[in-house]
């Protein structure tokens, strides 16, 4: 089945700075998502990104299908953005990969 | 936006009990998921169902586990069974169409002692 690495597998920030996560998949897929899980466990969509580049506020990603990679910047980063980063790819089902844990300090 | 609804956010249970975890999609949606996370591990698929019938599944997903659809709004996870390591949070999530965006639930924390 389809593989995905996510880097890093844990990151710490100092408030307001940026930062970058990958995602690289193994196989083609029409289907790349970002998830953040907050403290309480939800699963939160940040974006539905198959290819391309997409913006919301802080947050940014973008995914070279051909290379099958995508990235997450977070720039000007919140305590509010820490807890753990998945990027989920496949055609279907998607395919979670392990994450990023994120944590900003104040 | 629209929410996948799930009940109930906890569980627990004794090991050896049936457990029935229930979820409400969006309500146009036409397939659904269910997915695991074992605490501090990754989200793991476990099944999905489409059109009245299971479409695909994984190998975690044996015969201790059954989905159905009981009517045009449910759709329930059962664990005929319970054991230790089913312990975990559930997730239910839907799609309108399957290369869309995903909508999951808030999850059940299934605790089984």
């Amino acid at each position: 089945g389809i593989q995905v690495e996510q880097s890093p597998p844990d990151l710490i920030l100092q408030e307001g700075a940026n930062s970058t996560l990958r995602c690289n998949f193994s196989d083609s897929v029409n289907n790349l998502q970002w998830f953040h899980q907050n403290p309480w466990g939800q699963l939160i969509n940040l974006f539905y990104i198959p290819s391309g580049t997409k913006q919301n506020g802080r947050l940014s990603a973008t995914t070279v299908a051909t290379e099958r990679y995508s990235l997450l910047y977070i720039s000007s980063s919140q305590t509010t953005d820490s807890g753990v980063y998945f990027c989920a790819v496949g055609n279907t089902p998607l395919v979670f990969g392990k994450g990023t844990r994120l944590s900003v300090i104040a | 936006e629209p929410e996948v609804t799930q009940t109930p956010s906890h569980q627990v249970t004794q090991m050896g009990q049936e457990v029935i975890l229930r979820c409400v999609p969006i309500s146009n949606h036409l397939y659904f998921y269910w997915y695991r996370q074992i605490l501090g591990q990754k989200v793991e698929f476990l099944v999905s169902f489409y059109n009245n019938e299971i479409s695909e599944k994984s190998e975690i997903f044996d015969d201790q586990f059954s989905v159905e659809r009981p009517d045009g709004s449910n759709f329930t996870l059962k664990i005929r069974s319970t054991k230790l390591e089913d312990s975990a949070m559930y997730f239910c999530a839907s799609f309108f169409n399957s290369g869309g965006k995903l909508f999951f639930g808030s999850g059940t924390q299934l605790s089984v002692l």
